[in-house]
């Protein structure tokens, strides 16, 4: 069974600092995996997705990875700036049971 | 292009009681989702939709819960009797095939008393 684990569970940092947000999975036959930002009483929002074929996704300041044999996956945030509050989730599709598998996110805060 | 929409956007209701949450996904989107998040988890899959068709219905409690998707494109998703654990927020989502991006709509909180 997929499961699909964030550290930290929540994060502070100063504005312009450069943070990473971690994900693991235990199941490497992942058919993608897609990183979501969620605002405080919304929906999720897309930000990337990365096939299981590549090793990286970058759009704007944001660069994701994917290592399907270490289990893992990092959202790399550039220069960050207080509206990159949110909390980041990461799900992954699994090859076998076809079903996408969230992580509990790791809500962001970027002080001014 | 106008994301996905949902409604209500909330809904408070005594336990027992029926209620409906409504969903219309992104036009020409095939696969429809409906998830349960509670707060501080990510969401947890309900049921999908590959145009009428429910694909993957494992994890929707069947006693209590139902959903439809006439016609492949908008959806309806009734609990009938809510209880207490109930409450949480149900997202829709869609997308143009299984495995592409997914857009959410902005989800409807639901608390039971």
């Amino acid at each position: 069974k997929q499961e699909v684990t964030q550290i930290p569970a929540a994060l502070s940092v100063p504005e312009g600092e450069n943070l990473v947000l971690n994900c693991s999975f235990t199941d490497s036959a992942i058919y993608n995996l897609q990183w979501f930002r969620q605002d405080p009483g919304k929906g999720l929002t897309s930000l990337l997705l990365i096939q299981s074929s590549q090793r990286e996704q970058t759009s704007g300041r944001l660069n994701a990875s994917l290592d399907k044999s270490s289990g893992r996956s990092t959202l790399y945030i550039a220069a960050s700036q207080p509206g990159d509050s949110a909390t980041y989730l990461c799900a992954g599709l699994s090859s076998n049971t076809g079903k996408l598998i969230f992580g509990q996110g790791t809500t962001l805060q970027v002080k001014p | 292009e106008a994301g996905v929409v949902q409604s209500p956007r909330y809904k408070i209701i005594e336990k027992k009681q029926p209620v409906a949450f409504w969903c219309n996904p992104i036009s020409g989107h095939n696969t429809l989702y409906w998830y349960l998040q509670n707060l501080g988890q990510g969401p947890e899959l309900l049921i999908r939709y590959e145009n009428e068709e429910a694909v993957d219905d494992s994890q929707l409690p069947k006693d209590r819960f139902s959903a439809e998707r006439l016609k492949g494109v908008d959806s309806t998703l009734k609990i009938q009797p809510a209880e207490l654990g109930d409450s949480a927020v149900y997202l829709c989502a869609s997308s143009v095939r299984d495995g592409s991006p997914l857009h959410f709509g902005n989800g409807t909180r639901l608390t039971v008393t």
